[in-house]
């Protein structure tokens, strides 16, 4: 069975200071794992996918498997980075998976 | 038309009562997804569709849902007899291709938000 936690459900955080949103998850195969946003009032949309090691909106995230961890990191919040946060995992049987979200709040 | 559109946005339904909520995918998108999201959780999988077949449909939680997509494009998702724990926000994802596309993650909806009193 695949699963993905977030052990956070809340995080607040200081413009300008370091983000770290946690992401674990547990699967057999090798899973492709990826961070969906969620700002007020808008629809869920994808973030970045560990597949491309891409930085959005000055976000990343490395999948490490031997900790299967894919912490999404940002070294300075913005306020419009406030916003649910969820990781997902994508396997064999096609379908995402999600964490219940971290909700982001960044403080002026 | 340019994402993924739902309808009805919000529906309240006395329980008991029969519900249709409507996806519109993305056009060209061969592979449909349906998600329920309960208040303060993620989305969850219902269903899976690629073209007018529905290959997975693990997640449903009871015989009362029903989804179809008969002609490949549009889908539906019904639920009979409409119960109090099925309020919850009903999410649509869509995308092109799955083996070569799956990568760019999934395109979703607004959702249907319902609420059964």
């Amino acid at each position: 069975a695949q699963r993905v936690t977030q052990p956070e459900k809340l995080l607040s955080v200081f413009k300008g200071a370091p983000v770290e949103l946690k992401c674990n998850y547990s699967y057999s195969g090798s899973p492709e794992l990826f961070w969906y946003v969620q700002y007020s009032r808008q629809r869920l949309q994808l973030l970045l996918r560990h597949i491309s090691r891409e930085s959005i909106k000055g976000f990343t995230a490395d999948l490490n498997k031997g900790e299967t961890s894919f912490h999404l990191k940002k070294p300075f919040a913005q306020e419009e980075d406030s916003a649910m946060y969820y990781c997902a995992l994508s396997g064999s049987a096609r379908q995402l998976t999600f964490g219940s979200g971290t909700q982001l709040t960044v403080l002026p | 038309g340019a994402g993924v559109s739902q309808s009805p946005r919000y529906k309240v339904a006395k329980r008991g009562q029969d519900v249709a909520l409507r996806c519109d995918p993305i056009s060209g998108h061969v592979s449909l997804f349906w998600y329920q999201q309960a208040l303060g959780q993620g989305p969850e999988f219902l269903t899976y569709f690629q073209n007018e077949a529905q290959l997975d449909k693990s997640g449903l939680p009871s015989d009362r849902f029903f989804a179809e997509r008969p002609e490949g494009s549009v889908s539906t998702l019904k639920i009979q007899r409409t119960q109090q724990e099925d309020s919850a926000v009903y999410l649509c994802a869509s995308i092109i291709w799955l083996r070569t596309e799956a990568r760019k993650g999934q395109y979703f909806g607004p959702g249907t938000r319902l609420l059964v009193l």
